[in-house]
């Protein structure tokens, strides 16, 4: 059964930085794309960024250009979204999800919520 | 990065069908045949129902259906029953990004 399990959300101050993970469990995590969606609350959904599946190709929303960095260690079976300099405005759940043509995203986590507040 | 444009809301009574529609540009559900849907209950996470324009993952209804005409993407929902009322959006490849409708609110009457 696949299954993504997001972890690492919480509350940080405007400026500070969190670092999400997803850890990655049914399938030959290797071999597929990953995306990070995000979705604030009460709002609808927001791509944030992409990685291939050998990690050699990244592309990020510009809202969050030069702030946020994905990565993926497929040792680990895991994803990884290191975010910087957060603003009131990134607070949302984030979810990461299973791409396989970079718009099919088959599986989803069930989200982590991240709070930017003072 | 625009966002594609979905309407606000749309209803249904139960077995009436709807159609919720997706408008992009050229640069993204014009170009491609990389336009999926999902479909997200109140505290869940979304759910894939169509994708590459029109193809149904295993387990999905029948009931759903999508389509395409140049920078817009349509999802049908036939038979409409009351476990089909949920947030529904689409999400088309643009190249080096991905973009999201903002979403329709499905209401079974």
């Amino acid at each position: 059964e696949v299954q993504l399990v997001e972890s690492g959300g919480g509350l940080v101050q405007p400026g500070g930085s969190l670092r999400l993970s997803c850890a990655a469990s049914g399938f030959t995590f290797s071999s597929y794309e990953m995306n990070w969606v995000r979705q604030a609350p009460g709002k609808g959904l927001e791509w944030v960024s992409y990685i291939s599946s050998s990690g050699s190709t990244i592309y990020y929303a510009d809202s969050v250009k030069g702030r946020f960095t994905i990565s993926r260690d497929n040792a680990k079976n895991s994803l990884y979204l290191q975010m910087n300099s957060l603003r009131a405005e990134d607070t949302a759940v984030y979810y990461c999800a299973r791409d396989t043509t970079r718009s099919k995203f088959d599986y989803w986590g069930q989200g982590t919520l991240v709070t930017v507040s003072s | 990065q625009s966002a594609l444009t979905q309407p606000a809301s749309v209803s249904g009574s139960p077995g009436q069908s709807i159609t919720i529609s997706c408008t992009g540009t050229s640069s993204d559900v014009g170009s491609y045949n990389l336009v999926s849907w999902y479909q997200q209950h109140p505290g869940k996470a979304p759910k894939l129902m169509i994708y590459e324009v029109s193809k149904r993952p295993s387990g999905v209804s029948n009931r759903f259906s999508g389509s395409k005409s140049g920078n817009t993407a349509s999802l049908t929902i036939s038979g409409l029953q009351a476990e089909d009322e949920a947030d529904y959006y689409c999400c088309s490849y643009a190249g080096s990004s991905t973009q999201f409708g903002g979403g329709t609110k499905l209401t079974v009457l």
